[in-house]
């Protein structure tokens, strides 16, 4: 079946680390591949998405490569800041359904 | 802002009130879902809307009661609820395409507590 497998949380890293959030996925087809951004209190948002395989999606400066041949979509930021603490959520659309990860919990500490 | 409004934001309610929680969306989509979020818990998919007509029913028990009168607007009528139905419900909405669905765009999420 279809379903989406990211890291366990929580993470905890310093202003301006590196992050890396992976992302793994099981399909038929060619599924969409999506990032979504949960802050506390709030519904989740649209990161960034990617449509087909070697796609790159980016936002603010996250990015996510959408890679066929290793069934992945890992999430990075070069420099993460305080304002990122958030959930974030892995997720695939394949024709008419969609499946979400688990989420990751990200704490950035000045 | 997303596009997508729920109302109320919060709501505390007893097992043998009924209440309905509200859902519109600005977006010009024609797909519209409920969703369960718990604490430690995988997002729940509980109901799916495609031009008015459910699609999708993962199960919910028949407490929850979904109505979509359009496509702009989405209902949770709740009725008899348990405290463990206590979670933050979130309204979604999608463009369906004929072949896929484009990405969802959520609402804010209501809180319920059910005492």
């Amino acid at each position: 079946g279809n379903s989406v497998t990211q890291m366990e949380g929580p993470v905890t890293l310093s202003e301006e680390a590196f992050l890396t959030i992976n992302c793994t996925y099981t399909a038929t087809g060619y599924p969409s591949l999506f990032w979504y951004v949960q802050y506390p209190g709030e519904g989740l948002q649209l990161l960034l998405k990617a449509t087909k395989a070697d796609d790159k999606g980016s936002n603010k400066g996250f990015e996510a490569t959408y890679r066929k041949e290793t069934t992945s979509f890992h999430l990075e930021k070069g420099s993460v800041q305080v304002s990122d603490s958030a959930v974030y959520f892995c997720a695939l659309c394949t024709g008419n359904q969609f499946y979400f990860g688990t989420g990751t919990s990200l704490t950035v500490i000045p | 802002e997303t596009g997508v409004t729920q109302t109320p934001r919060h709501l505390v309610m007893g097992m043998t009130n009924k209440k309905s929680l509200k859902c519109e969306q600005h977006l010009g989509h024609n797909a519209m879902y409920w969703y369960k979020q718990s604490a430690k818990k995988p997002l729940e998919l509980m109901f799916v809307y495609n031009f008015k007509e459910q699609t999708e029913n993962n199960s919910v028990p028949s407490r929850f009661s979904p109505e979509c009168p359009n496509s702009s607007h989405l209902f949770l009528h709740l009725h008899t609820l348990q405290p463990e139905d206590s979670a933050l419900y979130l309204c979604a909405s999608s463009q369906w395409t004929g072949a896929t669905y484009n990405e969802q765009f959520f609402g804010p999420g209501t809180r319920l507590t059910v005492l």
